[in-house]
């Protein structure tokens, strides 16, 4: 069973789009994450939702908007879409706050 | 300046080498150390987590903090092919527990 799982894993899409990703763990964690990693690999958080109630929100444009309808899912939603959106977005898990953070697979974006 | 430094890589070893992988971070907040392993195509797992200065050990990996100098370090004993990936550091304020700072990952190479 994955602990931690999105869909979809690849998004192929048109600039000016709007786009969905969901998260869904099954680990009974209390925290979820949303991560932007570019393609120097550089990991950089965006978003934490701690029981469905939003914590960290980083300078990310506000074209991205997080949503977690109960403590097990965590979806973000981008609109209209810009090439520099092009990159891979995990979403992670973790019991409270702190550094065990689960990650799930990642979806691979990419805006042309 | 990042606030963690790390470098790129990548690092190239013969099998059964000891690799060293170093990181330095600015802020004397942080207090929490970790470090991700992510193979390609895969979301980080975490392999060790410190908080202290010193060493912790666990099979043939060892991290090691210095708080004094700011400067973390993991080693891997008898490397193995299977340790090819790129290993991320990351810190942890104590007071903003939900928030990891992560280095930008170097990238292993284990050759047979």
């Amino acid at each position: 069973d994955t602990a931690v799982s999105q869909t979809p894993k690849y998004l192929v899409t048109q600039m000016g789009n709007d786009k969905s990703i969901k998260c869904e763990q099954n680990l009974g964690h209390d925290t979820m994450y949303w991560y932007k990693q570019d393609s120097k690999k550089f990991l950089k958080i965006m978003f934490s939702y701690n029981n469905k109630e939003l914590i960290i929100n980083e300078t990310v444009p506000n074209r991205f908007s997080p949503k977690s309808p109960d403590k097990a899912h965590l979806n973000l939603h981008i609109n209209s879409l810009e090439l520099g959106d092009s990159a891979v977005y995990f979403c992670a898990s973790s019991q409270e706050g702190g550094g065990t953070q689960y990650f799930g697979p990642g979806t691979r974006l990419l805006v042309l | 300046q990042k606030e963690v430094e790390q470098d790129p890589g990548p690092l190239s070893v013969p099998e059964g080498a000891i690799v060293s992988l170093n990181c330095t971070y600015s802020n004397s907040a942080f207090q929490y150390f970790m470090w991700y392993r992510q193979y390609s195509r895969k979301g980080p797992e975490l392999l060790m987590y410190t908080y202290s200065s010193g060493n912790k050990e666990d099979g043939r990996f060892t991290a090691q903090v210095d708080k004094s100098s700011k400067y973390i370090s993991l080693f891997i004993r008898d490397s193995q092919p299977s340790d090819s990936a790129t290993y991320l550091c990351a810190t942890e304020r104590m007071d903003s527990s939900y928030k990891l700072i992560f280095g930008s990952g170097t990238r292993l190479l284990v050759r047979p």
